[in-house]
């Protein structure tokens, strides 16, 4: 079976500086990773996919991860944090048949 | 265009009601997921449709649970008994196919409260 783990539950950042969330997983066979962004009273949104194309992929709003098999890891980044970069993001992992496994969740606080 | 909807987005119950959860997907997608997320964890899977059936259904967490979907697109989540511990929010999402790395967009949920 697939997991995820994300490091840390909270992540504070000032505007401006990097952005960088921990993702882990664990799978078997080759995995299709993702990254989800959750704002306040909303659904979950699709920032970015990882799906065997290339290993360093690029979403929306900035962010960008790189696949990393070596490390199990694929963590999310952005350069330059906004505060309407706050909220909570999930990683989650999909292998062989298409749901997904979530991690816990990184709650990111931009403080201007 | 329309996103996956939810209704209601609150439902307060009191313990052994029955309670009933709706999802519509975005228009033209044949697959619908079902999640569950309790208060500081991620989405957990319960179950998923390709069509009107239920392909997978090993998320649900006992018999109580039991989701529909008779017409390919609506679909409903019903919980009989609820206690408690099934307070939570609960996700729909639906994607245009099942492949892996379709893409699975989420309604904003249904926030449950069993008291």
């Amino acid at each position: 079976a697939q997991s995820v783990t994300q490091l840390g539950s909270h992540v504070s950042v000032s505007e401006g500086a990097l952005v960088l969330l921990r993702c882990n997983y664990s799978s078997s066979v080759p995995p299709y990773l993702f990254w989800y962004v959750q704002y306040p009273n909303q659904g979950l949104q699709l920032l970015l996919k990882y799906t065997s194309a290339a290993t360093l992929v690029k979403g929306i709003n900035g962010f960008e991860a790189e696949f990393k098999k070596s490390e199990t890891s694929f963590h999310l980044t952005k350069p330059s944090a906004h505060m309407s970069d706050a909220a909570e993001y999930f990683c989650a992992v999909s292998v062989g048949y298409s749901t997904l496994t979530f991690g816990k969740g990184t709650m990111l606080l931009v403080s201007p | 265009g329309a996103g996956v909807s939810q209704t209601p987005s609150n439902k307060v119950t009191e313990k052994g009601k029955y309670v009933e959860l709706r999802c519509d997907p975005i228009s033209g997608h044949t697959a619908l997921y079902w999640y569950r997320q309790s208060l500081g964890q991620g989405p957990e899977f319960l179950i998923y449709f390709q069509g009107t059936g239920a392909a997978d259904d090993s998320g649900l967490p006992n018999d109580r649970f039991f989701a529909v979907r008779p017409e390919g697109s609506v679909s409903t989540l019903k919980i009989q008994r609820t206690e408690r511990g099934d307070s939570a929010v609960y996700l729909c999402a639906s994607s245009l196919g099942t492949a892996t790395q379709e893409t699975q967009y989420f309604g904003p949920g249904t926030r449950l409260l069993v008291l």
